[in-house]
């Protein structure tokens, strides 16, 4: 099983301010990671997939890269409805995994 | 508009079966390269893939819970069912449907608002 680690679990950020989450692979993964965000209470929402191709409708600010085993989903300038938590999750082989999370929460 | 919605007990018993439909709409499970899946989440903890059935038929399990878990569809009614045997308290999560789609990569671009049940005698 692939075991996708992200970091960090918790991150407290100002508004405007950049934000970076990775997520790493237990093992080569190509570009099949994809990252979504779940604010309380709703659904996950797709918002990159391919590890850098952004799913229709999501704002430009959210934005990944890497591939292999290391990827990163950055948030350009944070803005309040950002509060949520984000995950990673591998579409390489089965069975599908997801990241444990990290949470962000707006200053 | 793409909808999925899931329908189910909200409380079972352990050891009970749990039957769970989700009922889509919006795209049917008859086109290429398309599948619906199951997901769950425990209050406050991570997401967890499930099962997931293919337009193909194919299907594909969790590897902790294959023993347990059952999925189905029924395309003329937009319907895929999941079954989960000899349910436990530790089973107590919200469950979602969500499509997944392909294009470079698979994905599961719109998902269900998700459906919490508890597992208490």
């Amino acid at each position: 099983e692939i075991v996708l680690t992200q970091f960090p679990d918790f991150q407290s950020v100002t508004p405007k301010e950049k934000v970076t989450i990775t997520c790493r692979a237990s093992q080569f993964i190509g570009s099949s990671l994809n990252w979504y965000q779940q604010k309380p209470d709703q659904s996950p929402k797709l918002l990159i997939k391919y590890a850098s191709q952004s799913f229709s409708g999501v704002p430009s600010r959210f934005s990944g890269s890497g591939s292999g085993t290391d990827f990163t989903l950055t948030i350009n300038g944070l803005e309040a409805e950002d509060a949520a938590t984000y995950y990673c999750h591998q579409s390489s082989a089965f069975p599908l995994t997801f990241g444990g999370g990290t949470k962000v929460e707006i200053k | 508009q793409i909808t999925l919605k899931e329908s189910g007990p909200t409380l079972v018993k352990p050891t009970q079966t749990l039957t769970l439909t989700c009922t889509f709409s919006g795209f049917s499970l008859s086109t290429d390269r398309v599948a619906v899946g199951w997901m769950r989440q425990p209050p406050r903890k991570a997401l967890e893939w499930l099962a997931l059935i293919y337009w193909n038929d194919e299907e594909q399990y969790s590897s902790s819970l294959r023993s347990r878990l059952t999925v189905t569809k029924d395309t003329s009614r937009n319907q895929v069912v999941l079954t989960m045997t000899n349910m436990d308290p530790v089973d107590t999560a919200t469950y979602y449907c969500a499509r997944r789609s392909f294009s470079s990569t698979w994905y599961f671009d719109v998902w269900g608002r998700g459906t919490l049940v508890t597992v208490s005698s």
